[in-house]
């Protein structure tokens, strides 16, 4: 089993819509978990941490659930230009920092 | 500006020649990663380094190998380059208070 694992998509959603992203983690004593952002042939991104109680930025809600070991973004109201790829990111126990990263999921917003 | 920076940005090499990637960062993050980018892959860590003196491999280091000397730069060497080193490679940093890692822009390297 992979350690960090995501849908690689394409998820292809119309502007306006709301999708979501799950991610699933192995080590269950991974610490810090994040969302990144890639663009086609760019470097990636920090898009938001992962917090325990969840959290908001804007139109995007990330969420960790320990207990089943997956964290989720939620983007609400898409726009064109949140098209990109979206990597999940999982930090495993303190001051290691290997991040661990998975393979992404693309997302296409349509007009 | 504040970051990480990465040369070259392109590079063609022939199989076997060797050359080294720079990566330096003016954050003063102590921990520091080279990962390569293939279609389909995803991020690997090839090697990382938790501060001046201080490297470990990754997941794919054969073929490659590190140096961190000072806490600013860590530069990546690629011995006898080969055709399936042909990839992006992005350099990270990060440190204690430090949100996520920082990445450099990437060097897109082809091997022939």
């Amino acid at each position: 089993r992979k350690e960090v694992e995501q849908d690689p998509g394409p998820f292809n959603v119309p502007e306006g819509a709301t999708v979501a992203f799950n991610c699933t983690y192995s080590n269950s004593a991974s610490q810090s978990f994040f969302w990144y952002r890639q663009d086609c042939r760019k470097e990636p991104k920090l898009l938001m941490s992962v917090y325990s109680s969840g959290n908001e930025d804007g139109r995007f809600t990330a969420q960790l659930n320990r207990a089943s070991q997956y964290i989720s973004l939620l983007i609400r109201d898409s726009k064109l230009s949140d098209s990109a790829t979206y990597l999940c990111v999982v930090m495993p126990p303190p001051g290691t920092y290997k991040y661990i990263f998975g393979t992404g999921t693309r997302l296409k917003v349509l007009a | 500006n504040a970051g990480v920076t990465q040369t070259p940005k392109f590079q063609v090499l022939k199989t076997g020649q060797s050359m080294t990637l720079q990566c330096a960062q003016d954050m003063n993050h102590e921990y520091m990663s080279w990962y390569r980018q293939d279609p389909g892959m995803g991020l690997r860590l090839i090697h990382y380094s938790v501060g001046a003196g201080i490297t470990d491999q990754g997941e794919v280091p054969n073929g490659y190998n590190v140096s961190r000397s000072t806490t600013e730069d860590f530069p990546l060497r690629l011995l006898s380059a080969a055709p399936s080193q042909t990839s992006v490679y992005f350099c990270a940093s990060g440190g204690e208070g430090a949100l996520g890692y920082t990445f450099g822009s990437g060097t897109r390297l082809t091997v022939v």
